[in-house]
């Protein structure tokens, strides 16, 4: 059971370069996210999806890019990386249950092991 | 929009000390949620609360929720040094049930 799987661990960019983090879980949850964890801001949230096909923005989606073909992947994708964008990035699962609001009863995130990506 | 800060930013105890973390949020929450990261680790859910006033408690550790919904705290009794980590509350969006905002965080560094 592995759970949420989040490749690579460790990225060097140059500022200008695209890449694409990946993230994968085996849990049959509809609900994926992409939160960045930089030092004394805690963990904020770029992109989300409830389901394949439906996306949507956090909290700091500008500069980045999401899509959901499957309901496994929710790959993260950064056009033209920043030296602002050198940040850990964790991607982050949840149990949907019909007819529920999440986060509004027993729906909890399950996170990857990160993504340490820095950008010169 | 919503934010959600806590405080201590940072705190180090001698093992065998209590601790306590605050969490305080801009608007009322549904629910809060409760994560711990060890570090280099990732997140790991600890627990939710979602009554006004409530107390929940997981051995050492004791979480309330706020009669008002806006503010929560963790308390851990006789630290040890398996607790050392980073401690962050979370709750959902205001507007939306469909985001999680996570606090700033506070780091607890435990010393023999």
């Amino acid at each position: 059971n592995a759970g949420v799987t989040q490749t690579p661990k460790f990225q060097v960019l140059k500022t200008g370069q695209s890449m694409t983090l990946q993230c994968a879980q085996d849990m049959n949850h509809e609900y994926m996210s992409w939160y960045r964890q930089d030092p004394g801001m805690g963990l904020r949230l770029i992109h989300y999806s409830v389901g394949a096909g439906i996306t949507d923005q956090g909290e700091v989606p500008n500069g980045y890019n999401v899509s959901r073909s499957t309901t496994e992947d929710f790959p993260l994708r950064l056009l033209s990386a920043a030296p602002s964008q050198t940040s850990v990035y964790f991607c982050a699962s949840s149990s949907y249950r019909t007819g529920t609001p999440f986060f509004s009863g027993a729906n909890v995130l399950t996170f990857g092991a990160g993504s340490r990506l820095t950008v010169l | 929009g919503q934010q959600v800060m806590q405080i201590p930013q940072y705190q180090h105890v001698q093992e065998g000390e209590d601790f306590t973390t605050y969490c305080n949020s801009s608007t009322t929450l549904s629910n809060i949620q409760w994560y711990k990261q060890r570090p280099g680790g990732h997140p790991v859910f600890l627990i939710q609360l979602v009554k006004s006033g409530e107390v929940k408690k997981q051995k050492r550790l004791t979480f309330q929720f706020g009669e008002a919904k806006k503010n929560s705290s963790l308390h851990i009794t006789a630290t040890q040094t398996t607790d050392v980590g980073t401690y962050f509350c979370a709750g959902p969006y205001t507007g939306t049930a469909s985001k999680l905002t996570f606090g700033t965080g506070t780091r607890l560094q435990v010393t023999l």
